[in-house]
């Protein structure tokens, strides 16, 4: 079943651990983004990428990294977790054209750094 | 630049009354804006979008270009609707969605 998964849901680190959050879909599509979801915030774009290779920074800043070697795969890495970046972030696909626009989302990714 | 405004983070209504969450955007261009909705323990999902002008749920959203809103409503709320709703908006340019803060609707039985 076509569908994007995210792994680990919930992850509880110290300070200054290396982490990656995990993202696979087997939508088919080619964009995928990584969002951070905050309580009473707006999703905020952290990353993004149109394809193979391709990787683009959204606007909110972020010390993250991300990868896309892989169509289906597009994971987010914290080389040093610091308790700012405590959150749920959200990875999400799409097929990219003017025709096609919905968002489809993972279950998610919450983060605690201790 | 490309801004969507929700002003209301909380809203709750009886069970059977009127519903209307507010969404104003600014955008330069032709907009294209969704609804997404996060029930409790869900994941964010596609409500509806303005392009399809469909009724999911009994919700319905106009787009109104002069006065740059896209007001999700329902004219009797259920139990069920109780959920995160957030407004977003399909930037052309780079596809980007830019969502706004979300509205946490809860309707009381």
């Amino acid at each position: 079943e076509a569908d994007i998964y995210q792994t680990p849901r919930y992850l509880v680190i110290g300070t200054g651990k290396k982490i990656t959050l995990e993202c696979s879909q087997t939508m088919g599509h080619d964009k995928m983004y990584w969002y951070q979801q905050d309580p009473g915030m707006e999703l905020h774009l952290i990353h993004y990428s149109y394809g193979v290779n391709s990787t683009e920074k959204g606007d909110l800043s972020s010390e993250s990294t991300v990868s896309r070697i892989r169509t289906e795969h597009f994971p987010l890495t914290l080389e040093s977790a610091r308790p700012s970046h405590t959150s749920q972030y959200l990875c999400a696909s799409s097929e990219y054209g003017r025709q096609t626009g919905e968002l489809f989302f993972g279950e998610g990714s919450r983060l605690t750094v201790l | 630049a490309q801004r969507v405004t929700q002003p209301e983070k909380l809203l709750s209504v009886f069970k059977g009354a009127p519903v209307e969450l507010k969404c104003n955007y600014s955008y330069s261009g032709s907009p294209e804006l969704f609804w997404y909705v996060q029930y409790s323990r869900q994941r964010l999902q596609l409500l509806l979008r303005h392009i399809s002008r469909e009724s999911i749920k009994g919700f319905t959203a106009d787009l109104n270009k002069g006065e740059t809103s896209f007001h999700l409503k329902k004219p009797f709320a259920q139990e069920e609707d109780s959920a995160m709703y957030y407004c977003a908006l399909k930037a052309w340019t780079g596809n980007q969605f830019y969502f706004g803060t979300g509205t946490s609707l809860t309707v009381i039985p």
